[in-house]
């Protein structure tokens, strides 16, 4: 299986600060990869899909980036509804895996 | 508008099998270029994909829980099943369905899950 590990596990930041997350593949996933969103007690959410596409709806100060092993999502100037914890996901192979989380929150 | 929705039994004891229902509204799980994923997560903890089908039925399951997952779906109900045999307390989690879209890449099929369910928690208690 395809191994995702995300960093950090948990930041926290500013209201206005550039954000940024890390995953990476154990092997290369080209660019099937997806980052979601979730907040306390609620479903995850899909912010990016093929590594860098915006989910339709989605707020522009969210990006993705990365091919091959290493993917980042941005959030440019954090907002305080951005506290929740961000997943990636690898769709390359036939059993999907997800990261570990990264939680994100407001100082 | 796109729904889905997981239910199922709430409590279920050591051994038993866990069977959930996705039933689906706003899209057909006969769309060549859609299908459906189970998800689930532990309480405090990290999501874990489960399996997925498509409409042509082909299917993928979890590679540490093939030998105990079983999915199928009836298309004229709208709906997914999900079988998990012999039930641990460690199977505690809140299972979530969520649609998969299908597009393409450089000329290889690439998918994204969207929108989820609202998940249904499922305790594992004698």
């Amino acid at each position: 299986d395809i191994h995702m590990t995300q960093s950090p596990s948990s930041l926290a930041a500013s209201v206005g600060d550039r954000v940024t997350v890390t995953c990476r593949a154990s092997q290369s996933i080209y660019t099937y990869l997806n980052w979601y969103q979730q907040k306390p007690g609620k479903a995850p959410k899909l912010l990016i899909y093929v590594a860098s596409s915006l989910q339709s709806g989605v707020p522009s100060r969210f990006s993705g980036s990365g091919s091959g092993t290493a993917f980042t999502l941005t959030i440019s100037n954090l907002q305080p509804e951005d506290s929740a914890t961000y997943y990636c996901l690898q769709t390359y192979s036939s059993t999907w895996t997800f990261g570990q989380g990264t939680k994100v929150e407001i100082k | 508008q796109v729904t889905l929705k997981e239910s199922g039994p709430v409590l279920v004891k050591p051994t038993e099998t866990l069977t959930l229902t996705c039933t689906v509204s706003g899209f057909s799980l006969s769309n060549a270029r859609m299908g459906v994923s189970w998800i689930r997560q532990p309480p405090g903890k990290a999501l874990e994909w489960l399996a997925h089908i498509f409409s042509n039925d082909e299917k993928s399951y979890s590679t540490s829980l093939k030998s105990r997952l079983t999915i199928s779906k009836d298309n004229s109900k709208n709906q997914v099943v999900l079988s998990m045999t012999n039930m641990d307390p460690t199977d505690t989690a809140t299972y979530y369905c969520a649609r998969i879209l299908v597009g393409a890449v450089t000329g290889r099929f690439t998918y994204w899950l969207d929108p989820w369910g609202q998940g249904t928690l499922v305790t594992v208690s004698s």
